[in-house]
């Protein structure tokens, strides 16, 4: 099954610097590639997702680039602001993601103000 | 986008006894729902794959007898744990996929924090 692996695990970015969080892949099939923020005790909101045939996608401060030959795709966010401050779960999913998500591990971001 | 809506938000019980819990799809019709578990600190595992009308389908390690799933209807799925005791303790979370024209595949629950003394 596929597998998808994220770092760091901890990330500590000073308001309006940048933060990257990566993630890598298993399984060659994936091809939909979501990010998913969640605050502490709520549900993960979607903020921003991928799909294998295109490198790279921008939203506002929010932007992710995918390598498909090398199986990883990372999530960059700039001009950080205190509310960034979360966990940012990557994930991946075949068929254009209508089948199951693989979870990375999570990331926990804080914006020191 | 979609709204999917999970009860109970807390859970407190004593060990042996079963909780139910349930997932609802407000505006959509959810042929497949998803159900997580998740420990602190700790990202989102799939327990199991609700498919409306049939059985679920597990994921390697997870007691289908213990976590029980019911997709009955388009809008509800239900997981229940049977006899629980504190090693199950832990937030659940169900999700509900969208089909179609949307980009965003997958909507959440608002999960449920079980706590078994």
């Amino acid at each position: 099954g596929e597998n998808v692996e994220q770092h760091p695990s901890t990330l500590s970015v000073q308001e309006g610097d940048s933060a990257v969080i990566k993630c890598t892949y298993s399984d060659s099939a994936s091809n939909y590639f979501p990010w998913y923020k969640q605050e502490l005790g709520k549900r993960p909101q979607l903020i921003i997702d991928i799909r294998s045939n295109v490198g790279e996608k921008k939203d506002q401060r929010i932007a992710v680039t995918l390598n498909k030959t090398a199986k990883h795709f990372s999530l960059h966010i700039t001009e950080t602001q205190p509310e960034d401050s979360a966990v940012y779960f990557c994930a991946a999913s075949s068929n254009f993601g209508n089948e199951k998500l693989t979870f990375g591990t999570g990331t926990r971001l804080t914006i020191i103000p | 986008g979609a709204v999917v809506s999970q009860h109970p938000s807390r859970v407190i019980c004593k060990s042996g006894t079963s909780v139910k819990i349930e997932c609802r799809s407000l505006d959509f019709q959810a042929t497949t729902m998803f159900w997580y578990r998740q420990f602190p600190k700790q990202s989102l595992m799939l327990m199991a794959t609700s498919n409306e009308g049939s059985k679920a389908t597990y994921e390697q390690g997870v007691e289908k007898d213990k976590f029980l799933i019911n997709h009955a209807s388009l809008t509800l799925s239900t997981l229940t744990v049977t006899s629980a005791h504190p090693e199950d303790s832990s937030f659940y979370i169900c999700s509900a996929r969208v089909r179609g024209g949307t980009n965003e595949k997958l909507f959440f629950g608002s999960g449920t924090q079980l706590s078994v003394l």
